[in-house]
């Protein structure tokens, strides 16, 4: 059971222009959302977070959005950089328990110079 | 500052076999957590440790896997008997705390194949 959805494996976005990656989670006991970026043979590395009582955070040229009421969140990257090319990975918590992370499946996104 | 450290990164057994992949957390942080990647999956939650203690090993097979995090040295995941279906990179996270919303920092990971 998938309780969080990365629905598209892969996007590809041309240099300078917005990359929009999605996420759908169907717990509603989640509360605290984050997003990971993954290049090839490293482990995941923290990118930015979301908590519910929020619906946008923004850091950079990363900007998560949340929609409680869907069920959704997205990230949008401003502007995508090829250094951006990485396997992001969406992943949500109960912020009344402790650490255990479920995490989708990632998207791998491709910037294209 | 050294991060999250896994070791071997890389490890090739036989079916039946043991592996052993051990873990170091960052400086200052007591809570351990393993995951797995399964090839084209996302990451699964296997079990979370704290110094000494087993927290939640509720995403570990119940037969043949163990892990602890004894009070010196790293933690260690054990595979008993490997099988090929146990073929997958294995990663590790630490934090400060076991709080949720504290950052969970991972290491390189293991890749392991069993032939």
């Amino acid at each position: 059971d998938q309780q969080v959805k990365q629905n598209s494996p892969s996007l590809s976005v041309q240099e300078g222009r917005i990359s929009i990656l999605n996420c759908d989670y169907t717990n509603s006991m989640f509360d605290y959302f984050l997003w990971y970026k993954k290049y090839p043979a490293e482990g995941p590395t923290f990118l930015i977070s979301i908590s519910s009582i929020k619906d946008k955070n923004e850091d950079g040229r990363f900007t998560v959005f949340l929609n409680k009421s869907a069920k959704h969140l997205s990230l949008h990257i401003v502007p995508s950089q090829p250094g951006d090319s990485a396997v992001y990975f969406c992943a949500a918590q109960n912020s009344g328990g402790y650490q255990k992370v479920t995490f989708g499946i990632g998207t791998k996104l491709q910037v294209i110079p | 500052n050294a991060g999250v450290m896994q070791n071997p990164r890389h490890l090739v057994r036989r079916r039946g076999q043991e592996a052993r992949l051990r873990c170091s957390p960052m400086k200052g942080h007591s809570h351990v957590y393993w995951y797995r990647q399964l090839p084209e999956e996302g990451l699964k939650f296997m079990v979370y440790l704290q110094k000494e203690n087993i927290i939640d090993e509720s995403g570990m097979p119940k037969e043949r896997f163990s892990a602890e995090f004894p009070k010196e040295g790293p933690s260690i995941l054990r595979i008993q008997q490997v099988v090929r279906g146990d073929s997958a990179a294995y990663f590790c996270a630490s934090s400060r705390s076991g709080r949720a919303q504290d950052t969970q920092y991972f290491g390189p990971g293991t890749r392991l194949t069993v032939l």
